[in-house]
């Protein structure tokens, strides 16, 4: 059982690239969302989704993109990387509704020059 | 989502217990406290979770005050791998964008030999 899987785990990019974050869980939840996380802070909430189909923004989501076709993928997509968007990026999902805890991906470091 | 305020950080020698404090004065009746950690910009790790009863599992126990005001964090024993950054979050047991986790800066627990 993998849990949530993000690739890659550290990615450079240069100022306008555009790059895909990959996040995938087998655990059959319904409920993904990206977070960021920058030096001496708290993990913020970019975008997250309550189902296949279903998307909704959370606190920072302006230069993202995301869409969830499939249960399993939520995809964080730049469309063109700034260097305010060097961050630490981590996936995290649960079973919707109740009480359930979030699982975390171990994060994918991105540093925009 | 309720606020919650933690001290910035706090040291704990190596075998004895860590008693991290939240407070979280304007919790509602339907908002769970939850506790997460996070090693060295890991993914944040579930730790416990309550809603009015004390609880405990393998990891540690959580202690909420009887009007659910404040609760604390126990690490009956800890070791030098519990240092890491806590984070309490109250949240509501509801799907959709009442289930997100709204992160704050957490206390940063230093075991020490």
């Amino acid at each position: 059982n993998a849990g949530v899987t993000q690739t890659p785990k550290f990615q450079v990019l240069k100022t306008g690239q555009s790059m895909t974050l990959q996040c995938a869980q087998d655990m059959n939840h319904e409920y993904m969302s990206w977070y960021r996380q920058d030096p001496g802070m708290g993990l913020r909430l970019i975008h997250y989704s309550v189902g296949a189909g279903i998307t909704d923004q959370g606190e920072v989501p302006n230069g993202y993109n995301v869409s969830r076709s499939t249960t399993e993928d939520f995809p964080l997509r730049l469309l063109s990387a700034a260097p305010s968007q060097t961050s630490v990026y981590f996936c995290a999902s649960r079973e919707d509704g109740g009480n359930q805890p979030q699982h975390f991906g171990d994060g994918t470091r991105l540093s925009i020059l | 989502d309720a606020k919650t305020t933690q001290p910035p950080s706090m040291d704990c020698a190596e075998g004895r217990a860590a008693n991290l404090p939240c407070n979280h004065s304007t919790i509602s009746g339907n908002e769970y406290v939850y506790w997460y950690r996070q090693i060295h910009s890991q993914g944040p790790q579930y730790i416990i979770h309550g809603l009015k009863n004390n609880e405990t599992n393998e990891m540690a126990s959580l202690i909420i005050t009887e009007d659910r005001k404040s609760s604390t964090l126990i690490l009956p024993h800890a070791t030098l791998r519990d240092t890491a950054v806590y984070y309490c979050i109250v949240r509501f047991n509801y799907g959709g964008s009442q289930g997100n986790l709204i992160f704050g800066k957490g206390t940063k627990l230093s075991v020490k030999p």
